[in-house]
């Protein structure tokens, strides 16, 4: 499944590095989230996009900042990270109309705070 | 917070056996969703039951969505070891939002 691209693949940074993340969904779907999966937790929504609009806010810090162009980009701005910031991050996407609750990820991108 | 509890959080068989995944909460969900994670990569949509009662099968996999659409179940039967991985459940409660369980590690044995 390639409908969702998620870029880099792999990252390491410092604590007082400015990085980003982006992620590209080919599926024509409007709707997109941010995901945080740590060891041993279920994964976390952290942001979700409608139309390019910010619908929810999960309490994230402020050191993760999202930008949603249009609906096929959703880009995560990572500055001043905390090594339990450590995590794989996803991105999904979701259609409009009655699929609306099934959500299509892409492969993440595994961080590394040190 | 919705809480989906996901049981077992491991599993380890021999290939051939047959298995059972469950995923309860005391939410009503309007609908559920089965992923498989493999290491590396991201969750891959197995199914998505929507009805009370509904039970979809793919190929040697079974899913069952409870009645009162709180809790559901996943079966594979002969299990083979490409069928390793994490398997999640997720329910949907409002647009946008899916609560995840944290999941069950599968593996099987040659």
């Amino acid at each position: 499944e390639t409908g969702v691209t998620q870029t880099p693949r792999h990252l390491v940074m410092g604590m007082t590095n400015k990085k980003s993340l982006k992620c590209e969904q080919h599926l024509g779907h409007n709707a997109m989230y941010w995901y945080k999966q740590s060891a041993k937790k279920p994964l976390e929504l952290m942001f979700v996009y409608n139309f390019k609009e910010q619908t929810e806010n999960n309490s994230v810090p402020s050191r993760f900042s999202p930008e949603c162009p249009n609906s096929s980009h959703l880009f995560l701005h990572l500055h001043t990270l905390q090594p339990e910031d450590s995590a794989l991050y996803l991105c999904a996407s979701s259609p409009p109309g009655p699929q609306r609750e099934t959500q299509y990820f892409g492969p993440g991108t595994r961080l590394l705070v040190l | 917070t919705q809480l989906l509890e996901q049981s077992p959080q491991f599993l380890s068989i021999q290939e051939g056996e047959n298995l059972t995944v469950y995923c309860n909460s005391s939410s009503v969900f309007s609908s559920l969703q089965w992923y498989r994670q493999e290491p590396g990569e991201g969750p891959v949509l197995l199914v998505t039951v929507v009805t009370g009662g509904e039970v979809k099968k793919l190929k040697r996999l079974t899913f069952q969505f409870g009645d009162a659409r709180k809790d559901s179940s996943l079966h594979i039967t002969a299990a083979q070891p490409g069928d390793t991985g994490l398997y999640l459940c997720a329910g949907a409660k409002s647009y946008g939002k899916l609560t995840f369980g944290q999941g069950t590690i599968l593996t099987v044995h040659p």
